[in-house]
């Protein structure tokens, strides 16, 4: 079975641009969830969606969104882009929604904001 | 909002059993507790997770405290593979994901 696939692996933007990172679950997952990592402040949570419904956003500002499709395929936008937006980006993916619930995720991509 | 707090790093022998401690003072009654872990240039992979009863799994095994403050990620031998940063998270009732900032286990050959 394919794991979770984040494309693109590298993107570099200037400031003020907006970008879109895409995000194919395991298959049969119907729960995304997408997190910023920075070496100062670690691992947080953006948002996560479960059947084309966000369920839950982290303490982030309105630049951030996302959706996801019927496929259960994900994307994640962040408008008007900050130096401090540079980060890696990962989405992760389980099979429903629920405090037990595994996550499986993927490598990532790296964004550089210049 | 609930917090973990872990120990930034931490050493040890290869073929050695390796104990990871987190705190989790904050934790509400339903929280799960998960570990999982990350190599280099790859995205966190799950270990292993639990609410109140200790568990064990192939990969490792989690002691949790009877209060529930605090929890241990047992390794009962560490291997050279085993060298990444564990992260102890919670899952919360509200749904959040909060992430403790990693413990970075170097194992020594």
């Amino acid at each position: 079975k394919a794991g979770v696939t984040q494309t693109p692996r590298y993107l570099i933007k200037t400031r003020g641009q907006q970008v879109t990172l895409s995000c194919s679950p395991i298959s049969g997952h119907r729960s995304v969830s997408w997190y910023q990592q920075t070496p100062g402040q670690g691992l947080q949570f953006l948002f996560e969606y479960f059947s084309e419904t966000q369920r839950n956003k982290g303490n982030f500002p309105g630049r951030f969104s996302g959706r996801q499709f019927s496929n259960s395929r994900s994307e994640m936008n962040v408008s008007t882009l900050e130096l401090g937006d540079s980060a890696l980006y990962l989405c992760a993916s389980s099979l429903n929604q629920g405090l037990r619930e595994k996550l499986f995720f993927g490598s990532g991509t790296q964004l550089s904001v210049l | 909002d609930a917090k973990t707090t872990q120990p930034n790093s931490m050493e040890s022998n290869e073929e050695e059993p390796v104990h990871l401690p987190c705190n989790h003072s904050t934790i509400s009654g339903t929280d799960y507790i998960h570990w999982y872990r990350q190599l280099p240039s790859q995205g966190p992979e799950y270990v292993i997770h639990g609410l109140t009863s200790n568990v064990n799994n192939r990969m490792a095994s989690l002691a949790i405290a009877e209060d529930r403050k605090s929890s241990t990620l047992i390794l009962h031998r560490a291997t050279l593979r085993d060298a990444a940063v564990y992260y102890c998270i919670l899952k919360t009732s509200y749904d959040k994901v909060i992430f403790g900032p990693g413990t970075s286990l170097s194992v020594i050959p």
